[in-house]
């Protein structure tokens, strides 16, 4: 079964650092992109950032880029989604999501590519 | 304000048929797949429909996705009360460089 399970809920003060995972199983992690995205309290979803395992290649969201990093450690099957200075305006459950396709040519990413499945999410708390 | 466009909220009774809409440009819709996602409250979203139509195996097909132009619309037959849940479309958009999300329609069960 393909899964993704993410860490635990954090609560954490401004300006502090930050460094969540998302650890796959069930598949071949270095093959599959991985995705973040946000929801913040009683809001809908939004699209933070992609990163390709196998070569680190990502893409950002103009909102986030900047804002937060995403990683991953092959050797471990896990994807990371970091923070340098957090801010309130970061409270927030945080989803990875790995993207899939069934298109069999060459030129279907992004386009026809989605999120499937998706890790129980992380509720990041930023409060002082 | 969200770059593909739903209505807040849909309603229906038990056994009837509820569509949702999500409205968006060239450059999203027009142009690539459309994805529909269910997130049941307090839970991860879960994919209902990929690439405009497509049912992942588990989903009734009680759920049917649609696109015309720019737009696309999620079709929800026979209603159960498990169906009360958020719904939200997504696409990539050429334009952004990003994958970009509906504002979610929340569907009651009355």
């Amino acid at each position: 079964e393909v899964q993704l399970v993410q860490s635990g809920a954090e609560v954490k003060k401004p300006g502090e650092s930050l460094k969540i995972s998302c650890k796959g199983s069930g598949y071949n992690f270095t093959n599959y992109w991985i995705g973040w995205v946000r929801q913040m309290p009683g809001k809908g979803l939004e699209w933070i950032a992609t990163i390709y395992p196998l070569d680190s290649d990502n893409i950002y969201s103009p909102s986030f880029q900047g804002q937060v990093a995403v990683s991953t450690d092959s050797s471990i099957n896990t994807a990371y989604l970091q923070w340098s200075s957090l801010k309130a305006s970061d409270t927030a459950i945080y989803y990875c999501a790995r993207l899939t396709t069934n298109c069999l040519v060459s030129d279907c990413f992004p386009t026809k590519y989605w999120f499937d499945p998706w890790g129980q999410g992380t509720l990041v708390t930023v409060s002082s | 304000q969200s770059v593909l466009t739903q209505p807040p909220s849909a309603s229906g009774t038990p056994g009837h048929r509820v569509i949702i809409s999500c409205s968006g440009s060239s450059s999203n819709i027009g142009s690539n797949s459309v994805h529909w996602y269910q997130q049941i409250r307090g839970a991860a979203p879960k994919v209902l429909v990929y690439r405009d139509s497509q049912r992942p195996s588990g989903v009734p097909d009680r759920f049917s996705g649609s696109k015309s132009g720019t737009s696309a619309s999620l079709a929800i037959s026979g209603l159960r009360s498990e169906d009360e849940a958020d719904y939200y479309c997504a696409a990539w958009d050429a334009s952004l460089s990003a994958w970009v999300f509906g504002g979610g329609t929340k569907v009651t069960v009355l």
